[in-house]
């Protein structure tokens, strides 16, 4: 199955500075790459996605990046705010059906 | 309102002891899946389903077994729970599975201890 790999575990940012999360998979067959974020005692939520037909998104303070042929995709928050502090999840599925998650990084932002 | 419940919230059991924690989704979905969320783990998958009567397992099935006879409910069975399933389980569904790629909805997650 695939492999799902995910840095830094944590990050801490001030205010205002950006933050970078790094995912890397094993299945080059993957073509849908989720984002979620979860914050304290909360249920994950999705925040952004991109599929493999796209090298980037943006939603307003946040971007997803694709790299195919490294197999590697990234989470970019731009102009960080208190609220953007939880933990941030990606997953890769080929199937639609079975995602594979990694491990998790957890966002601190210091005001 | 639109939603994905689970029950019981919490659980505390013992070994061997059968249960069943409940998922339900009015939002008429065809897709839910189980996952367990462990520290340093992240999110892992136990199964999923794709409508009803449609079930398959992810990547961690092991102890496990679901049904899906209502599209609104995906029951999460464990027939003799062992210490190792001690988690933070999440019940998700989407409009679809398969190509569609839909965003994923969780439930608010089941603490569960077994002893």
């Amino acid at each position: 199955g695939e492999n799902v790999e995910q840095h830094p575990s944590t990050l801490s940012v001030q205010e205002g500075d950006s933050a970078v999360i790094k995912c890397t998979y094993s299945d080059s067959a993957s073509n849908y790459f989720p984002w979620y974020k979860q914050e304290l005692g909360k249920r994950p939520q999705l925040i952004i996605d991109i599929r493999s037909n796209v090298g980037e998104k943006k939603d307003q303070r946040i971007a997803v990046t694709l790299n195919k042929t490294a197999k590697h995709f990234s989470l970019h928050i731009t102009e960080t705010q208190p609220e953007d502090s939880a933990v941030y999840f990606c997953a890769a599925t080929y199937t639609g059906n079975q995602f594979y998650f990694g491990t998790g990084t957890s966002l601190t932002v210091i005001p | 309102e639109a939603q994905v419940t689970q029950n019981p919230r919490y659980l505390i059991t013992v070994t061997g002891k059968k249960l069943t924690v409940t998922c339900s989704q009015n939002m008429n979905h065809e897709y839910m899946s189980w996952y367990r969320q462990d520290p340093g783990l992240g999110l892992r998958q136990i199964y999923y389903s794709m409508n009803v009567e449609v079930t398959d397992k992810g990547d961690v099935p092991e102890g496990y077994k679901v049904s899906r006879k209502e599209k609104r409910n995906f029951p999460l069975i464990l027939e003799s729970p062992s210490p190792n399933q001690t988690s933070l389980y999440f019940c998700a569904s989407s409009p679809q599975g398969g190509g569609y790629y839909n965003e994923q909805f969780f439930g608010p997650g089941t603490r569960l201890t077994v002893l």
